[in-house]
């Protein structure tokens, strides 16, 4: 699976939306963008993914660059609940899915 | 969306014990059910994969018989960690897929392992 490259920390003021940026230049064709986010000593949790195209979804929206070697994972108004560890994985459908160190989203007041 | 059991979510045992840690998919069927470990302040690392009804797969430097893993029904898949010691102690994570063709992975809320 490719390998991704994401900022180690961000800050978001409450109510803002929150841009996460995840780059991944040697993703190939059949390999898909996740995002998952994992609060503080819980379990990660699924946010959205995408193939090419862009999705939006009850959390989150995804936002995939043409060339598909970057993405953008867009909290619209982020809450201080949102504050946690986001991480962008790409892997083919069915293999099992690697971390790497992932961006940690403050959302301040 | 589908939801992982995992259990217990905390325990505290003493060095050479072994402890067993559960993972149950609740509303589906998981074919393949996977088994983390994080370190505090690190990401997540894979340790092994289970099929159900088959072996394990381990990673490059878990150690097979320490960590125990069984897949025995496509809804439980249980880790034991055997003869634990301090260095053991970590948060383990599992996860679970349905059946092939689908491609979202659903995690467990971890555990809290402490050998002291």
């Amino acid at each position: 699976d490719a390998k991704t490259t994401q900022p180690p920390s961000m800050d978001c003021a409450e109510g803002r939306a929150a841009n996460l940026p995840c780059n991944h230049s040697t993703i190939s064709g059949n390999e898909y963008v996740y995002w998952y986010r994992q609060i503080h000593s819980q379990g990660p949790q699924y946010i959205i993914h995408g193939l090419k195209n862009n999705e939006t979804n009850e959390m989150a929206s995804l936002i995939i660059t043409e060339d598909r070697k970057s993405s953008t994972l867009i909290l619209p108004h982020a809450t201080l609940r949102d504050t946690a560890v986001y991480y962008c994985i790409v892997r083919v459908g069915n293999n099992d899915m690697r971390f790497g160190a992932g961006t940690r989203l403050t959302v301040k007041p | 969306g589908a939801v992982v059991s995992q259990h217990p979510s905390r325990v505290i045992c003493k060095s050479g014990t072994s402890v067993k840690i559960e993972c149950r998919s609740l509303d589906f069927q998981a074919t393949t059910m996977f088994w983390y470990r994080q370190f505090p302040k690190q990401s997540l690392m894979l340790m092994a994969t289970s099929n159900e009804g088959s072996k394990a797969t381990y990673e490059q430097g878990v150690e097979k018989d320490k960590f125990l893993i069984n897949h025995a029904s496509l809804t439980l898949s249980t880790l034991t960690v055997t003869s634990a010691h301090p260095e053991d102690s970590s948060f383990y994570i599992c996860s679970a897929r349905e059946q092939a063709g689908n491609e979202k992975l659903f995690f467990g809320s971890g555990t809290q392992l402490s050998v002291l």
